[in-house]
């Protein structure tokens, strides 16, 4: 399967701790974005990559949050001292920019429970 | 906010065609029309995609309205599978700018019944 995967699928915190979270883009995707999703809510953009530069960041993404993609291939979101609201699925997707309409394609997600 | 009006919840048989209603009377020209559809706890899953013209894929089919101020996805033959949450988003592919994420709104939980 060449499709974009996301690690680990789920993830159990205490409230305080910090979590990472990474994603594996469909090969030669230039592009990756981060969602988020909260229960019965659909997904909401957090940032997205243009290879390794950072070029956007939604007003939903605190401090607390960082996403790096240093390579230009995987990307890993960091949320530092974890808070229950926090718990989500967290969506990663990539499209390649410069053909055709640049389709976002989605992970499976990563649920995130902070206890 | 999405762009977009969807009904929150429809039902259809099995082996009937789904047809999916989306409203977007303020899309743009160069904007266009993509369905994704939420199987439960799974990610988002590309479906299609049109600018003006219908459009069809192994998956489903999309009709525009001339006006192009909404649109209807169709599931041909629709299976207990087909059964999740789908979201209609208009949006302008990236062009050389800047681009934003796709904007989800509610979407229409479908549900097919044996």
């Amino acid at each position: 399967d060449t499709g974009v995967s996301q690690n680990p699928r789920h993830k159990i915190t205490k409230r305080g701790q910090n979590v990472t979270f990474r994603c594996d883009p469909i090969s030669e995707h230039n592009r990756l974005y981060w969602y988020r999703q909260t229960l019965g809510q659909g997904p909401e953009f957090l940032t997205y990559f243009q290879n390794e530069a950072q070029l956007e960041k939604s007003r939903l993404l605190s401090d607390r949050f960082s996403a790096e993609r240093p390579k230009g291939s995987f990307s890993t979101l960091e949320i530092q001292r974890t808070e229950q609201g926090d718990s989500a699925m967290y969506l990663c997707a990539s499209s390649f920019n410069g053909r055709g309409t640049d389709t976002q394609y989605f992970g499976p997600g990563t649920r995130l429970t902070v206890l | 906010d999405a762009k977009t009006t969807q009904p929150p919840s429809m039902d259809c048989a099995e082996g009937r065609a789904a047809n999916l209603p989306c409203n977007h009377s303020t899309i743009s020209g160069n904007e266009y029309v993509y369905w994704y559809r939420q199987i439960h706890s799974q990610g988002p899953q590309y479906i299609i995609h049109g600018l003006k013209n219908n459009e069809t894929n192994e998956m489903a089919s999309l009709i525009i309205t001339e006006d192009r101020k909404s649109s209807t996805l169709i599931l041909p033959h629709a299976t207990l599978r087909d059964t999740a949450v789908y979201y209609c988003i208009v949006r302008v592919p990236y062009s050389g700018g800047g681009a934003d994420g796709l904007t989800f709104g509610k979407g229409t939980h479908l549900i097919i019944q044996p």
